[in-house]
């Protein structure tokens, strides 16, 4: 079944403790990207990639790093976590000529 | 730069009840235009699209048409169930984007029974 996996679902941590969360795809798809989604704000992008080695600065990156060694994975860490990333995030996949297919989403809470 | 501006929510609808979603963008070039569903404790997923002016996207009872002379894409549906409820996003892509899209602000809509 295609689809972007992303762990953990729910993360609970305190101010300054570095963190990833993973994402995963099984489409071979080049693309991928990281989003926030905050109420009022809609969808931001944090950062996407193009390809392997291949990445890009979206919206909202500071604060946030993320790699792209293999093609099915796209890490997003958070070195030193602060309250006001506090988000629901979510990472999804495409090709060029494709709909983006999304996880199921990341809640972080950072207290 | 390319924008998008959806009608704020939420909105509340009774069951059967006519739905419009106003979605308006600004762009240069030619983009494709995209309607995004999001149920409850879920991801995003593709409603329908539309890629070129005049086209009509439809899926699950839901339409929207490309209307270039207008810079719309509103999202209707002729009779919508509880299940329906759901935040919907507009987005567009352009060439020029990297195929990466641009988010209306989400519109969340609630049917009640």
């Amino acid at each position: 079944e295609a689809q972007v996996t992303q762990n953990p679902r729910y993360l609970i941590t305190v101010t300054g403790k570095k963190l990833t969360v993973t994402c995963s795809q099984n489409m071979n798809h080049e693309y991928m990207s990281w989003y926030r989604q905050d109420p009022g704000l809609g969808l931001r992008q944090i950062y996407y990639s193009m390809n392997v080695e291949v990445t890009d600065k979206g919206d909202v990156p500071e604060g946030y790093k993320v790699s792209r060694k293999e093609k099915r994975n796209f890490p997003l860490i958070l070195e030193s976590p602060s309250p006001n990333q506090t988000s629901l995030y979510f990472c999804a996949s495409n090709t060029n000529n494709s709909p983006l297919h999304f996880g199921n989403g990341t809640r972080l809470t950072v207290t | 730069g390319d924008s998008v501006t959806q009608m704020e929510g939420p909105v509340t609808l009774s069951e059967e009840a006519f739905l419009t979603i106003n979605c308006t963008y600004t762009a240069t070039g030619y983009p494709s235009l995209f309607w995004y569903v999001q149920y409850p404790g879920e991801g995003l997923q593709l409603l329908l699209k539309a890629t070129k002016a005049d086209d009509k996207g439809s899926n699950k009872g839901f339409e929207a048409t490309y209307r270039k002379e207008t810079t719309s894409f509103h999202l209707e549906k002729g009779s919508v169930q509880v299940s329906d409820s759901a935040v919907y996003f507009c987005a567009l892509r352009t060439l020029d984007s990297n195929y990466q899209l641009i988010w209306g602000a989400g519109t969340k809509l609630i049917i009640k029974p």
